[in-house]
């Protein structure tokens, strides 16, 4: 079975301070892309960042980076000096079965403190 | 530039009714999905589709179906509606290896 598994049903972080989102999954496939997606209260599901699979390095945009873990089956998320308007729903969304297709996590629900 | 548009945006059924949720994507995308998220939920994939006239079940595919007949349309059929079918339904589109772009969403009530 695909699974995909985000153990931090909820997670809260002062503003400015980093905060790490962790994600497993399970996949057969061996070339790949993953994703995480955040989805605010407007409920719009908005791409957050991509890493694919075969490259070694992690990736990164602005704030947000990933430690992708390929043979530990892990991608989390790290938000670096959080802002309010990061507050949302975070979804990691691996591979199911068949690369194109991608399986949803449970989701991480983010506090942003002021 | 719209990308993905879904239509409607709420709608409430009464069980035993039938009605279809639009997508329209303008992006030449080959690939287009629906996903349903109940509350407090990820997302559940129910079909997908990898170009014209080629559909395929997801995980969740009972009570529904789709049709693929040009590329930018994949449109979502709900028959005989049922109070567990009362969900969020999400289109989405993509190209191989690129993140899905996300319609906003039809929230559909069953009572």
């Amino acid at each position: 079975a695909q699974t995909v598994t985000q153990s931090q049903p909820e997670m809260s972080v002062q503003e400015a301070e980093t905060v790490t989102l962790s994600c497993t999954y399970d996949t057969s496939e061996s070339d790949y892309y993953l994703f995480w997606y955040k989805q605010p209260p407007s409920r719009q599901m908005i791409l957050v960042i991509r890493q694919e699979a075969y490259k070694q390095q992690n990736a990164t945009e602005n704030r947000f980076s990933v430690n992708f873990q390929k043979a530990a089956k892990s991608f989390s998320l790290k938000i670096s000096d959080s802002q309010l308007g990061d507050a949302a729903m975070y979804f990691c969304a691996p591979p199911l079965k068949g690369a194109q297709k991608l399986v949803f996590g449970q989701g991480t629900r983010l506090t942003i403190n002021p | 530039n719209a990308g993905v548009t879904q239509t409607p945006k709420f709608r409430i059924l009464k069980i035993g009714q039938s009605m279809t949720l639009q997508c329209a994507q303008d992006m030449n995308h080959n690939y287009m999905y629906w996903y349903r998220q109940d509350p407090g939920m990820g997302l559940k994939l129910i079909y997908y589709s990898v170009g014209a006239g080629i559909t395929d079940k997801g995980e969740v595919p009972n009570g529904y179906n789709v049709s693929r007949s040009t590329t930018e349309d994949f449109p979502l059929r709900l028959e005989l509606a049922a109070p567990s079918q009362t969900s969020v339904y999400f289109c989405a589109s993509s190209r191989q290896g690129d993140g899905y772009t996300f319609g906003s969403g039809t929230r559909l009530t069953v009572v």
